[in-house]
């Protein structure tokens, strides 16, 4: 079975810094998906970015870039020069290729951006 | 396009009430899925459709039924509700192309409390 785990609750950083969030996965399969979605207050589930596990080259979306390593099997989300709208859930998500269509999410991180 | 729409959302049940949970796309995508998302916690997924007629169990299914019978409708269906039933719900749906590295887009989600 897949997992995927958040180790940070919540994390609190200034507007304009530059915060990291982790994310560890565990899976036998060799080929996957990675992705992380952002849930504001409104319960929107919106996606921010996403990974191909075979791509060794780490994505980027404007201000949001991934760490991934695949052999740690893990995937951090950096979101730089951050901003007030950045506040919200942070979900770390995993889908196999092989097998059923399944998503695996992890537990959220809670991001706090202060002004 | 609508994308995807959920009814109700919000609702209050008593133990042992029944309840139909509607969703329902308008961008004719296959695959279709209900999750529930406990306070603090990730989704779970519920059950998933791979198109018309298709349907199979996720996660969690015990307590919830789905039927299938479009391709733009997928309802799920609460018998004898219980107060462990009470979350948000989420529908999403996705497009076949592209494989799993589609977006899968969601609803605005119904709140559910079994009192």
């Amino acid at each position: 079975a897949q997992t995927v785990t958040q180790s940070q609750p919540e994390m609190s950083v200034q507007e304009a810094e530059t915060v990291t969030l982790s994310c560890t996965y565990d899976t036998s399969e060799n080929n996957y998906y990675l992705f992380w979605y952002k849930q504001p207050p409104s319960r929107q589930m919106i996606l921010v970015i996403r990974q191909e596990a075979y791509k060794q080259q780490n994505a980027t979306e404007n201000r949001f870039s991934v760490n991934f390593q695949k052999a740690a099997k893990s995937f951090s989300l950096k979101i730089s020069d951050s901003q007030l709208g950045d506040t919200a859930m942070y979900f770390c998500a995993f889908i196999p290729i092989q097998g059923a269509q399944k998503l695996v999410f992890g537990q959220g991180t809670r991001l706090t951006i202060n002004p | 396009n609508a994308g995807v729409t959920q009814t109700p959302k919000f609702r209050i049940l008593k133990i042992g009430q029944s309840m139909t949970l509607q969703c329902a796309q308008d961008m004719n995508h296959n695959y279709m899925y209900w999750y529930r998302q406990d306070p603090g916690m990730g989704l779970k997924l519920i059950y998933y459709s791979v198109g018309a007629g298709i349907t199979d169990k996720g996660e969690v299914p015990n307590g919830y039924n789905v039927s299938r019978s479009t391709t733009e409708d997928f309802p799920l269906r609460l018998e004898l509700a219980a107060p462990s039933q009470t979350s948000v719900y989420f529908c999403a749906s996705r497009s076949a192309a592209g494989g799993l590295y589609n977006e899968q887009f969601f609803g605005p989600g119904t709140r559910l409390t079994v009192l």
